[in-house]
This record gives C-alpha cells, sequence and structure tokens, in this order.
C-alpha cells in the first residue's frame, strides 16, 4: 500500500531554535499534504493544508510565520517550527491523500528545552 | 458545523472478547467514512474506508458498517488481542460542495487486558 514517511521520529531541540520535519509520500504523487499536532490522548488537530506549488492554507489561530511550511514536489512538504518555544512540544504528524484513501507518516515527537 | 462523535471515550475488555466502537456524524455533504487505529507515539494507520453506498466492510478481524441514512458507523473488532489496543479514529470526508477537509472524531481508546 501507499507509505507516507516522516522524518525525524524524534527531535529536541533548545528554546530559540528552527526545526524542519519533511513528510515524503513515497509511491505516489500528492498534490496536497496536511500536517496536523496531537496533544496526550486528544485527536489530531489540522494546522495547515499544503499545496504543491502554492502557498499553503492555515487554520485559524495557527501562525504561519511561526508554522513554515514548504510544499517544493509532488512528493515533499515541509514543516518548519521556528524560534521554538516549550509550548511548541507536541506530536506532529502529516497526511497526503491518493482519494479516496489518506496515509499517515509516522509522527514526529518534538521536545523543546 | 461539522462534526464527528464517537463513544464510547474508553473501553476496557479481557483478550479473547468482540466489542464494537461507535461513530456519529453530521459531516454534509457526504464522501468517505474511515477508520484507523493509533498507536501510541505512532501516525495512524488505515483499518477501513467506507463510502456512500457500502455497507458494511472487513480487514481480517475488523468489520465497519456504515449507515448514511442514519449518519452512523460502527467498528467491530473479533476475538480481541493484546494487540489492539490503541486508540481508534473515525474520519469523515465531505463530498462536492463542502470543505475538502476531513473531521477526525476524537477517538476510541480501547486496552485489551490479558
Amino acid at each position: 500500500g501507499a507509505v507516507v514517511s516522516q522524518h525525524p521520529s524524534r527531535v529536541i531541540c533548545k528554546s530559540g531554535t528552527s526545526v524542519k520535519i519533511e513528510c515524503r509520500s513515497l509511491d505516489f504523487q500528492a498534490t496536497t499534504m496536511f500536517w496536523y499536532r496531537q496533544f496526550p490522548k486528544q485527536s489530531l488537530m489540522l494546522m495547515a493544508t499544503s499545496n504543491e506549488g502554492s502557498k499553503a492554507t492555515y487554520e485559524q489561530g495557527v501562525e504561519k510565520d511561526k508554522f513554515l511550511i514548504n510544499h517544493a514536489s509532488l512528493t515533499l512538504s515541509t514543516l518548519t517550527v521556528t524560534s521554538a518555544h516549550p509550548e511548541d512540544s507536541s506530536f506532529y504528524i502529516c497526511s497526503a491523500e491518493t482519494p479516496p484513501e489518506a496515509f499517515f507518516g509516522q509522527g514526529t515527537r518534538l521536545t523543546v528545552v | 458545523k461539522n462534526q464527528v462523535e464517537q463513544s464510547p471515550q474508553s473501553l476496557i475488555i479481557l483478550e479473547g472478547k468482540n466489542c464494537t466502537l461507535q461513530c456519529n456524524y453530521t459531516v454534509s455533504p457526504f464522501s468517505n467514512l474511515r477508520w484507523y487505529k493509533q498507536d501510541t507515539g505512532r501516525g495512524p494507520v488505515s483499518l477501513t474506508i467506507m463510502t456512500f453506498s457500502e455497507n458494511t466492510k472487513s480487514n481480517g478481524r475488523y468489520t465497519a458498517t456504515l449507515d448514511a441514512d442514519t449518519k452512523q458507523s460502527s467498528l467491530h473488532i473479533t476475538a480481541s488481542q493484546l494487540s489492539d489496543s490503541a486508540s481508534y479514529i473515525c474520519v469523515v470526508s465531505p463530498g462536492a460542495g463542502g470543505s475538502y477537509i476531513p473531521t477526525f472524531g476524537r477517538g476510541t481508546s480501547l486496552i485489551v487486558h490479558p
């Protein structure tokens, strides 16, 4: 089946630094990818929709200058958490759709210290 | 407002027993409904996907049902195993004319005890 690879699976960074998370669709092209954030024991919260070749669409309350999304190709989207703070510590998950299915990456556990 | 409600919030069963998880939705227009299994600290993995015309779909010990008239779905797990312990998430996608963004349920946390 289709596979979405997310990297890294875990990252620890210092406050004030930036962290980049990659999401790749390995065997299909995805014009649209989604980025989610998940807090413990809660459901996935959509942060933004990443569109290949155009600007991402951010959900209300998500700072676009803090969470930079780049969808440079049909198989790769990146999420960069800029000037990270401890409150940005969370589980970040991407997904890519090949209708009607959607496949999720393995997730990235970000810890900001 | 599109909503997906799942019940129960959590469930504990003994290994070998069956269980059924519920999903009610108000997403309209409707395109498809998917059930995912999410292990702790991992991304969701697809179990089943159903469109408007499908009533039942099975994937091994998992059987999903869909009643598009009442906007209800269920996921039945047969002969549960310890590895079934996870969060089960119902996701409903809108059809043409609606937002293309899927709506997630909050999930049911299933614990299978030996």
